[in-house]
């Protein structure tokens, strides 16, 4: 079965810093590997996907993440962060079954991105 | 349709009455999905419909809970003489099939406390 690590729980930064979360991914199979955020008392919102091709992906408010098969990471990054980017960050992966029949996502358990003035 | 809706937002209720959520899929998306959130954690799969179809429960949803998309429009959660553990946020998503990237699109969820 396939799990998601999200390294940290919270991350304080200063604004207009840069910043790196962290996620692991956990799988016997292809994936495909998403990048949520969820601002309070709101759904969860994509900010990008990796699919195929290009590691490297650039999602939406200037975010970007690459993917490493070696080391199975989806790292999100940000090299200027806001205030109004406080917020959770799920990440969160898909199977590619054989059959291609596995549609739903397991998610990590979040992180909480504090943008300090 | 400006994407998915779920009704109530909020619901509070005693320990053993039983509630019902619903969602509403964007009208194109024939897949659709629960999720429960508790604090701190990420949202845990829960049940996944193909249209009016009942593909994968989670062992999470315990015989308490059912969940039914009887025309394959919009679907109901119901969480029969709930405990205090049921307290949660209730998601529902949806997606459509033919693009097959796996991207789901999320509801603002249903929040549930049960004292």
């Amino acid at each position: 079965a396939q799990s998601v690590t999200q390294l940290d729980s919270q991350v304080p930064v200063f604004e207009e810093a840069p910043v790196e979360l962290r996620c692991n991914y956990s799988s016997s199979v292809s994936v495909y590997l998403f990048w949520y955020v969820q601002y309070p008392n709101q759904g969860l919102q994509l900010l990008l996907k990796y699919l195929s091709g290009s590691t490297l992906v650039k999602g939406i408010n200037g975010f970007e993440a690459e993917f490493n098969k070696s080391q199975t990471s989806f790292h999100l990054r940000k090299p200027s962060v806001h205030i109004s980017d406080t917020a959770e960050y799920f990440c969160a992966v898909r199977t590619l079954n054989s059959g291609g029949s596995n549609y739903k996502l397991t998610f990590g358990k979040g992180t909480l991105l504090t943008v300090n003035p | 349709d400006t994407g998915v809706s779920q009704d109530p937002r909020h619901k509070i209720t005693k320990r053993g009455q039983n509630v019902t959520f619903r969602c509403d899929p964007i009208s194109e998306h024939n897949r659709l999905y629960w999720y429960r959130q508790t604090l701190g954690q990420g949202p845990e799969f829960l049940t996944y419909f193909q249209n009016e179809a009942q593909l994968e429960k989670s062992r999470l949803l315990s015989d308490r809970f059912s969940a039914e998309r009887p025309k394959g429009s919009f679907s109901t959660l119901e969480i029969q003489r709930t405990e205090q553990g049921d307290s949660a946020m209730y998601l529902c998503a949806s997606s459509f099939g033919q693009t097959n990237t796996g991207e789901l699109f999320f509801g603002e969820g249903s929040r549930l406390t049960v004292l």
